[in-house]
């Protein structure tokens, strides 16, 4: 089955302890991104990547991490967090540039206290 | 920069009528329109989308939307609402480069 897994999907951490989101995606597709979804803002993009190697900031960049070493895998770091990053956070992958719109993971819910 | 607008954060119908969820964007450049719906507790699934071509647009569960140029609108539309259809709704636009630049949705209540 085509699609975007990521994992935690739930998530309780504390300020300032470093955190990995996983994303891995089987469709072979070249572009990957992270979303977080906040209530009332809809989703804004934090990284994306257009293949291996190439990432680039979204608009919501500050405080996160990404990496593109292996095209199926698209983890988000958290370096340091903070209480303005509990959020649910979505990746999402294309195989195009804009016209064939994202697949979607079930996303994950992260609460730093 | 592009931008798009969700008129209603929330939207009430009845079970059998019909279903109107409002979208307005702005760019500068043809743009690649999209629905989405997002179900309690999961991810989005796309519902329909317009890159060119027919104006008019067929998605899954009967849902449609229409893209008109001169009113820089893709309003997505149903005829008849199910119980089934109670979710988030999300409308997004993407100019070619890599941001699907999301509206801040639509909830839709159906009522029996």
């Amino acid at each position: 089955e085509a699609q975007v897994t990521q994992n935690p999907r739930y998530l309780i951490t504390v300020t300032g302890k470093k955190l990995t989101v996983t994303c891995s995606q089987n469709m072979n597709h070249e572009y990957m991104s992270w979303y977080r979804q906040d209530p009332g803002l809809g989703l804004r993009q934090i990284y994306y990547s257009m293949n291996v190697e190439v990432t680039d900031k979204g608009d919501v960049p500050e405080g996160y991490k990404v990496s593109r070493k292996e095209k199926r895998n698209f983890p988000l770091i958290l370096e340091s967090p903070s209480p303005n990053q509990t959020s649910l956070y979505f990746c999402a992958s294309s195989s195009r540039g804009g016209e064939g719109g994202y697949t979607f993971g079930s996303g994950t819910r992260l609460t730093v206290v | 920069a592009q931008s798009v607008t969700q008129l209603g954060s929330h939207v009430s119908v009845s079970e059998g009528a019909l279903v109107l969820l409002r979208c307005n964007y702005s760019s500068s450049v043809p743009p690649y329109l999209f629905w989405y719906v997002q179900y309690p507790n999961q991810g989005l699934q796309l519902l329909l989308k317009y890159t060119t071509g027919a104006t008019l647009v067929k998605g899954i569960n009967g849902f449609e939307a229409e893209f008109k140029k001169s009113e820089t609108s893709f309003h997505l539309t149903k005829p008849s609402a199910h119980m089934s259809d109670a979710a988030e709704y999300f409308c997004a636009v993407n100019t070619g480069f890599q941001k699907l630049v999301f509206g801040t949705g639509t909830r839709l209540l159906v009522s029996p």
